[in-house]
């Protein structure tokens, strides 16, 4: 089945950009995902880019996919204290399947 | 975006009692909804997929005799925890998908003593 693989902990200095990556194993993933949760919350979903897309902007998020390789990342420029967080990729193959998530990247930002 | 919202935000029950949890879609109509568990520091696993006026389709290894799922209207679905144990201790969080994106609710924590 889909595979969806992240690197599990990233810290960065307040103020520097942050770089999210994921990789998935479907060629067939239509749409990719990109959420964040924060301790004892549900998941909120920051932004997702259609699989025929290579880049997608969003204020200070940046996704960039690159089908070839099925590397997902996600930017966040001028990253602050506000963004430390669990972010989570996911990607669904269409329709009503659910979605399939990676691990969680644990993003930790130093002031 | 749109809205999903659960209760109870957080339940403790005792063993051997069922627990019911409430996913509703606020301002669009859902026909099918996810059920998602989360152990503290792991991701999100999909515990059953629930289809308005249909039954639901369980993931390998989910008992569907324990979680019963009940999607009876197209902006409800509840999940019920039948004689709850402490290892049914967890978070479990809902989400429907009304086109292309995905939302989910705030989850609700499960305590079994």
């Amino acid at each position: 089945g889909e595979d969806v693989e992240q690197s599990l902990f990233l810290s960065v200095r307040e103020g520097d950009s942050s770089v999210i990556n994921c990789t998935y194993t479907d060629s067939s993933s239509t749409y990719l995902y990109w959420y964040k949760q924060e301790p004892g919350a549900g998941l909120q979903l920051l932004t997702y880019i259609f699989s025929n897309m290579d880049m997608k902007q969003d204020q200070r998020l940046t996704v960039l996919l690159n089908k070839k390789d099925k590397h997902l990342s996600l930017r966040i420029a001028d990253t602050q204290t506000g963004d430390s967080a669990i972010y989570f990729c996911a990607d669904v193959l269409s329709g009503n399947t659910p979605l399939v998530f990676g691990k969680g990247t644990r993003l930790s930002v130093i002031a | 975006g749109a809205v999903v919202s659960q209760h109870p935000s957080w339940v403790i029950c005792k063993s051997g009692t069922s627990v019911k949890i409430e996913c509703r879609s606020l301002d669009f109509q859902a026909t099918t909804m996810f059920w998602y568990r989360q152990f503290p520091k792991q991701s999100l696993m999909l515990m059953a997929t629930s289809n308005e006026g249909s039954k639901a389709t369980y993931e390998q290894g989910v008992e569907k005799d324990k979680f019963l799922i009940n999607h009876a209207s197209l902006t409800l679905s509840t999940l019920t925890v039948t004689s709850a144990h402490p290892e049914d201790s967890s978070f479990y969080i809902c989400s429907a998908r009304p086109g292309n994106e995905q939302y989910f609710g705030p989850g609700t924590r499960l305590t079994v003593t």
